[in-house]
């Protein structure tokens, strides 16, 4: 079975520290994504990357940054961060071509 | 990508049909019908995909119209297990520009009581 493990299933982190979370997938996928789920608004998509240290913007990119160093690890950086980065995250990986797989989320707070 | 409408929710009881619908009237050619669902605190998981065809799995079947402007996701034998939020959503498979992104809307929430 494909696995996407994320570091951890919850966090709490104090307002301004740098957080980061992590997403290593076991399939050799060459795509990967970060997406952030809040109550009413859905999952929305933060960053995706396709390949080694390629990376794209998705719908809500500001105040996060990327890093894909090696193929089964795709972080998500929170530079500084702030209460209303508070949310589920989830990492998805796939193949090209085919469908994603979702790891269990981690639920970030930020106090 | 095309938007799709879903109910917001449904109630189905155990061991029946539970027959998910979505509307997606602005789909385009070349982009498939995805259905996933997340159950309480846990990621999304896939069911199943379609462009045109019917299409059927260990999970579920997909029953898309002729003029592919809405479908239908069916559980055959609905258990209790299968209470999740169900989301429909068109998108090309993954390749060219898209890279497989998935824009997810509110889903259903399916209850399965027994």
């Amino acid at each position: 079975d494909v696995k996407v493990t994320q570091s951890s299933r919850y966090l709490v982190k104090r307002t301004g520290e740098k957080v980061f979370l992590e997403c290593v997938q076991d399939m050799d996928h060459e795509n990967m994504f970060w997406y952030r789920q809040d109550p009413g608004l859905g999952l929305r998509l933060i960053y995706f990357s396709y390949d080694v240290k390629m990376k794209e913007k998705g719908d809500i990119p500001e105040g996060y940054s990327v890093s894909r160093e090696k193929k089964e690890r795709f972080s998500l950086i929170l530079e500084s961060a702030s209460t209303n980065q508070t949310s589920m995250y989830l990492c998805a990986s796939s193949l090209r071509g085919r469908e994603a797989f979702f790891g269990q989320g981690t639920r970030l707070t930020v106090v | 990508d095309a938007k799709t409408t879903q109910p917001p929710s449904m109630d189905c009881a155990e061991g029946r049909a539970a027959n998910l619908p979505c509307n997606h009237s602005t789909i385009s050619g070349n982009e498939y019908v995805y259905w996933y669902r997340q159950i309480h605190s846990q990621g999304p998981q896939y069911i199943i995909h379609g462009l045109k065809n019917n299409e059927t799995n260990e999970m579920a079947s997909l029953i898309i119209t002729e003029d592919r402007k809405s479908s239908t996701l069916i559980l055959p034998h609905a258990t209790l297990r299968d209470t999740a939020v169900y989301y429909c959503i068109v998108s090309p498979l993954a390749g060219g520009t898209s890279y497989g992104k998935l824009t997810f809307g509110q889903g259903t929430i399916l209850t399965v009581h027994p």
